[in-house]
């Protein structure tokens, strides 16, 4: 697609429950990242993306988040048990590969709300 | 490890003024750097990088950086604020050696331009 596209916009859920988020990055970026952004705070390193290569999921706060990447486009960010202090905008990234001196495309993100 | 700082959460500046946004990082190597631009309910958009060469960069909608390396700064500027450049900005960086694959962003600058 022309721009890293995420689902839903908005999502509200109730303590407890499970949240997935969708990212759908650039045609042919094959680096992909998920960062999270809490009100006042700077962007927090989720999860990375390279190809066909193991994810880096040095970022994710808990084993409550995981993430998946299917056939090196479409990914995942999965919530389980979902707390208060998930409450941020999730951002993903799209990149073409993870030479350091690629800039990202950011999708618009989701906002979570867990109430 | 990587890191980056923006020591000013607000800056305020009149429209038609010169604007300064501060940055400064801290690598073991030599540093990939960025500057991202944040309109409300947005993802972050690119504005500039520095990666070699000319220490002055130039960028998106008349912002440039310079890069300093014995300060370990690459403040973000422009010459004449508008007040359409109200918005929050992220400087990141990514160690050129480091064995991180992501970039690492600042905790965000609120600029406000005042007509």
């Amino acid at each position: 697609g022309a721009g890293v596209s995420q689902s839903p916009s908005n999502k509200v859920t109730e303590k407890g429950k499970d949240v997935e988020l969708r990212c759908d990055p650039i045609s042919g970026h094959t680096a992909l990242y998920w960062y999270r952004q809490s009100l006042g705070q700077g962007l927090e390193f989720l999860i990375y993306f390279q190809g066909n290569s193991a994810p880096d999921k040095s970022g994710l706060p808990s084993d409550r988040f995981s993430a998946e990447r299917t056939g090196g486009s479409v990914s995942t960010l999965t919530i389980q048990r979902t707390q208060q202090e998930d409450s941020a905008v999730y951002l993903c990234a799209s990149s073409l590969g993870d030479r350091g001196n690629y800039g990202y495309t950011f999708g618009s993100g989701t906002r979570l709300t867990v109430v | 490890a990587q890191s980056v700082a923006q020591p000013e959460d607000q800056v305020n500046v009149a429209e038609g003024n010169p604007l300064t946004v501060k940055c400064t990082y801290s690598v073991s190597g030599n540093p990939y750097l960025f500057w991202y631009v944040q309109y409300p309910n947005r993802g972050l958009q690119f504005l500039l990088k520095y990666i070699t060469g000319d220490n002055l960069v130039k960028g998106s909608y008349g912002f440039e950086a310079e890069f300093n390396k014995s300060q370990t700064s690459f403040h973000l500027k422009k010459p004449s604020a508008l007040v359409s450049d109200s918005a929050l900005y992220f400087c990141a960086v990514r160690d050129w050696g480091g064995s991180a694959r992501q970039l690492t962003f600042g905790s965000g600058t609120q600029l406000t331009v005042l007509p």
